[in-house]
């Protein structure tokens, strides 16, 4: 079955280590993104790509970097400049059209924690 | 950044109540608009995808109706049931600015059915 796989499901690292969060898609989507949820909050968009070598920042790109070498890979790295690092980071992806017509589609998550 | 307003935050409902709740966003800036429910332990999955005034979509128990001139969707279930229960995500994707073409998500409304 196609999907997207995101690993470790849970993640532990002192504060000041950089750490990669693992995200896998065999959909052939052309599309990646990452998003972060804190409590209380809605999902906010970190990094995306549209095509494979090409990302844009989202809404708090600050902290992290992606790269996109490879159309089923797009890995997240949380830097020790991230402020607060501690959350729930959800990849997705979607078809060439975009998501004006088509649904994002979710990875299970990997929850960060950092002290 | 886009404001995208879920309404309740929470809502109980016993099994067999029918329930609505509500997504706002800014009519002048619209798109399209996204429904997905969220299950505990699960990753969140595509509802429904609404492009057009008026349109109504509708998926067993569960439809949603979009007003983009007064910036509104509704998601309604018919005969709740337990496994109803799940965080109901709205995400809308702007038409302009630095909003332009990126899904930004709602709190979400968590429901809770009670058998």
């Amino acid at each position: 079955d196609g999907g997207i796989t995101q690993s470790p499901k849970y993640l532990f690292r002192k504060e000041g280590q950089n750490v990669t969060l693992s995200c896998e898609q065999n959909l052939n989507h052309d599309a990646m993104y990452w998003y972060r949820q804190d409590p209380g909050q809605g999902l906010r968009l970190i990094y995306y790509s549209q095509i494979v070598n090409d990302f844009q920042k989202g809404d708090i790109a600050e902290g992290y970097s992606v790269s996109r070498e490879k159309k089923e890979s797009f890995p997240l790295t949380v830097t020790s400049a991230q402020k607060n690092p501690t959350a729930f980071y959800l990849c997705a992806s979607s078809t060439p059209s975009g998501h004006r017509n088509s649904p994002l589609h979710f990875g299970n998550g990997t929850r960060l924690t950092v002290t | 950044i886009l404001n995208v307003e879920q309404s309740p935050q929470s809502l109980h409902v016993q099994e067999g109540d029918s329930t609505n709740f509500t997504c706002s966003f800014p009519s002048s800036n619209f798109y399209a608009l996204h429904w997905y429910r969220w299950e505990t332990a699960k990753s969140p999955e595509a509802l429904f995808v609404m492009t057009l005034n008026g349109d109504e979509k509708k998926k067993g128990r569960i439809s949603a109706t979009l007003n983009t001139k007064e910036g509104y969707s509704y998601l309604y279930i018919k005969g709740s049931q337990p496994e109803d229960s799940a965080t109901y995500l709205c995400a809308l994707i702007g038409a302009g600015g630095t909003s332009y073409g990126k899904l930004t998500f709602g709190q979400g409304t968590i429901l809770t059915v009670h058998p």
